[in-house]
């Protein structure tokens, strides 16, 4: 089993919808949790972080972490053609330094 | 201040030739990362720096390849005898501490993309 799990996608939302992005890690001693968008051959840029379950809202984009469930989300209000993207979901273990990264969810929001 | 940066933004050389890409990570943080993307892949880490710890060198893939850190500044990464397969977008991190918490947040380099002919 991976440690973090992305669904590859594409994921196709129309323009205006919610996306919503899964992860699922298998270290249940994780702590930190990122999310990173990275366009076309760009580098990864950070979204948005999460430490506490629950949910946090940043603008359009809430993140939702379930440890119990081993469960990251990310929720994407009115989506954007802009928004179209790989979406990395990027997980650490607390005391430790090293990111797992997910393989990454490509992102699709049509016009 | 500045981001992290990268050099050179792209590099093209035939195999078995020695490559040596350059980080400058933001002013002031600690810990510097370094991960390999192949093409349609995820991020593959590589070398881990922590201040003046000894790095985690458990992701680099072979003996060819190598790091290095001058203190808490630029990093080089160094690919010796090139194979064709090392082909990726090498990409540089760094963040405050590296040690956990709401500071630990890892900010990316534009990449540095190697083509091995």
């Amino acid at each position: 089993q991976k440690e973090v799990e992305q669904n590859s996608g594409p994921l196709s939302v129309p323009e205006g919808a919610i996306a919503s992005l899964n992860c699922t890690y298998s270290d249940r001693v994780s702590q930190s949790f990122f999310w990173y968008r990275q366009y076309s051959g760009k580098s990864p840029e950070l979204i948005m972080s999460i430490y506490s379950n629950g949910d946090k809202e940043d603008g359009r984009f809430t993140a939702q972490l379930n440890k119990a469930s081993q469960y990251v989300s990310l929720l994407i209000r009115d989506s954007q053609p802009s928004d179209s993207a790989t979406y990395l979901c990027a997980v650490m273990t607390s005391g430790t330094y090293k990111y797992i990264f997910g393989t990454g969810t490509r992102l699709k929001v049509l016009a | 201040g500045a981001g992290v940066s990268q050099s050179p933004s792209n590099k093209v050389t035939e195999k078995g030739k020695d490559v040596e890409l350059r980080c400058d990570p933001i002013s002031g943080h600690t810990a510097l990362y370094w991960y390999r993307q192949r093409l349609g892949q995820g991020l593959e880490f590589l070398i881990y720096f922590q201040g003046n710890s000894a790095p985690d060198k458990s992701g680099l893939p072979s003996d060819r390849f190598s790091a290095e850190r001058t203190g808490e500044s630029v990093s080089t990464l160094t690919i010796q005898r090139t194979q064709q397969e090392d082909s990726a977008v090498y990409l540089c991190a760094s963040s405050l501490a590296g040690a956990g918490g709401p500071w630990e947040t890892q900010y990316f380099g534009p990449g540095t993309r190697l083509l091995v002919l």
